[in-house]
């Protein structure tokens, strides 16, 4: 129940594309929902969060959807460009007395020139 | 604002020794988490500190342990190490008003 289940394992899109990353999850107290981006050799960076209550979050090119009765969420990269290129993973925590995450397996996307 | 900073960056050490790890969080951040990363088990929680005290704990041996200073530092040691430990060790730091975490470089553990 703790699991985060993320898809695919690898994405290549061309460059100016659309990159898609789906996330789903079981534990019905997860409400905080972010996702993080990763280059080699470097700490995961925090790129954009949403919570249950709304269902859609926009920052630049970079969307979640979150489908709280499906229980699922996805990173939609609008106009992908070849710097986008990275592991992306999803997570999710509860809001309880601790800020433990529970990530996804990880994307590692290629976007072609 | 300066990051997470973690020391060292990297670390080789043999089978059955110990290895202190240290991570100051971002100035004003009071809670501090560890993550491994490895490739077969991916992001995994370690244990996360706030105001000195542990909050949460992963599911890993006792061997794995932290503590959190007064200055919000922490650090967290590996006693006995085997092969698998071998990992980037990631430290994260929060504020006290939402969930986000701010990762660091980490640190890169080789077991010989």
């Amino acid at each position: 129940q703790q699991q985060v289940k993320q898809s695919p394992q690898s994405l290549i899109v061309q460059k100016g594309g659309i990159s898609i990353i789906n996330c789903a999850y079981e534990n019905t107290a997860f409400d905080y929902f972010p996702w993080y981006q990763q280059f080699p050799g470097k700490g995961p960076a925090l790129l954009i969060a949403i919570r249950p209550d709304v269902s859609e979050k926009k920052e630049g090119r970079f969307t979640i959807s979150f489908n709280k009765s499906a229980k699922q969420f996805s990173l939609h990269i609008m106009d992908s460009q070849p710097g986008d290129s990275a592991t992306y993973f999803c997570a999710a925590s509860i809001r309880d007395s601790s800020y433990k995450l529970i990530f996804g397996s990880g994307t590692r996307l290629l976007v072609r020139p | 604002k300066a990051g997470v900073t973690q020391t060292p960056r990297y670390l080789i050490k043999t089978r059955g020794q110990q290895v202190t790890l240290s991570c100051s969080p971002i100035s004003g951040h009071r809670s501090v988490s560890w993550y491994q990363q490895t490739p077969g088990q991916g992001l995994q929680f370690l244990f996360e500190y706030f105001s000195e005290t542990q909050r949460n704990k992963g599911n890993f041996p006792g061997r794995f342990s932290g503590r959190q200073f007064s200055n919000s530092r922490s650090e967290m040691n590996v006693s006995t190490l085997e092969l698998g430990d071998s990992a980037l060790y990631l430290c994260a730091s929060s504020t006290t008003v939402n969930n986000e975490q701010f990762f660091g470089p980490g640190t890169r553990l080789t077991v010989l």
